[in-house]
């Protein structure tokens, strides 16, 4: 499967707590990109890492990528209970014809709760 | 607003009829996504327009579904013979380059009843 699998599905913590989900792959990437959602609105992107690149940051955000293990993980830390979203990850492969390479992928989402 | 937009943003349709919604990409990416996205689930990849040639469609986009972007701008997305099953939210992305980040619209809810 081209798509990423997010662990945990879902996640409750309280306000100023740290959260960290993964994201799990089979194929070869190109690059990896972490996108939250609000409920029933659109995709924000937060950040894109490369495939020769281990980690990124952006504000609270923490983004590692092991492409040994073919697996990525987002760090929020000091939660805010405005983090409370969907989170995804999303792949752009690097395998097959060169058209399929143009699309991203999603997996199926951690679900994130910041309780006040 | 120079982001990405969709109309409607909301569609309650009776099974059996037709609908079509929009996309206006930013107006400088020419790429343009199209994704489903259904209660609980990540976002489903439908079809990838570069510029107006549209370059891969997945095996979700049965024959009642079309989408075009005729002059390489806006695209349309038409359902037809709508069915409950295609009860979503229809989302639109856009992007450069294959290498950047997307730009997401809001999406188009549409309901089938």
């Amino acid at each position: 499967s081209q798509q990423g699998e997010e662990d945990p599905q879902a996640l409750s913590i309280q306000e100023g707590e740290n959260a960290t989900m993964n994201c799990s792959y089979k194929t070869s990437i190109n690059n990896l990109q972490w996108y939250r959602q609000n409920s029933g609105r659109g995709l924000v992107h937060l950040i894109l890492i490369r495939s020769n690149e281990r980690e990124k940051h952006s504000g609270r955000l923490r983004v590692t990528l092991d492409t040994s293990k073919k697996s990525s993980s987002l760090l929020i830390t000091a939660s805010r209970a405005a983090d409370t979203a969907s989170y995804f990850c999303a792949l752009r492969s690097s395998d097959g014809i060169k058209a399929a390479g143009n699309k991203l992928t999603f997996g199926g989402g951690t679900r994130v709760l910041v309780k006040p | 607003d120079t982001g990405v937009s969709q109309n409607p943003r909301h569609k309650i349709t009776k099974r059996g009829q037709n609908v079509t919604f929009r996309c206006d990409p930013i107006s400088e990416h020419n790429r343009l996504y199209w994704y489903r996205q259904t209660l609980g689930q990540g976002p489903e990849f439908l079809t990838y327009f570069q510029n107006e040639a549209q370059l891969e469609k997945s095996r979700l986009l049965s024959d009642r579904f079309s989408a075009e972007r005729p002059k390489g701008s806006f695209s349309t997305l038409e359902i037809q013979r709508t069915e409950q099953g295609d009860s979503a939210m229809y989302l639109c992305a856009s992007r450069p380059n294959p290498n950047t980040e997307a730009f997401f619209g809001q999406g188009t809810r549409l309901t089938v009843v």
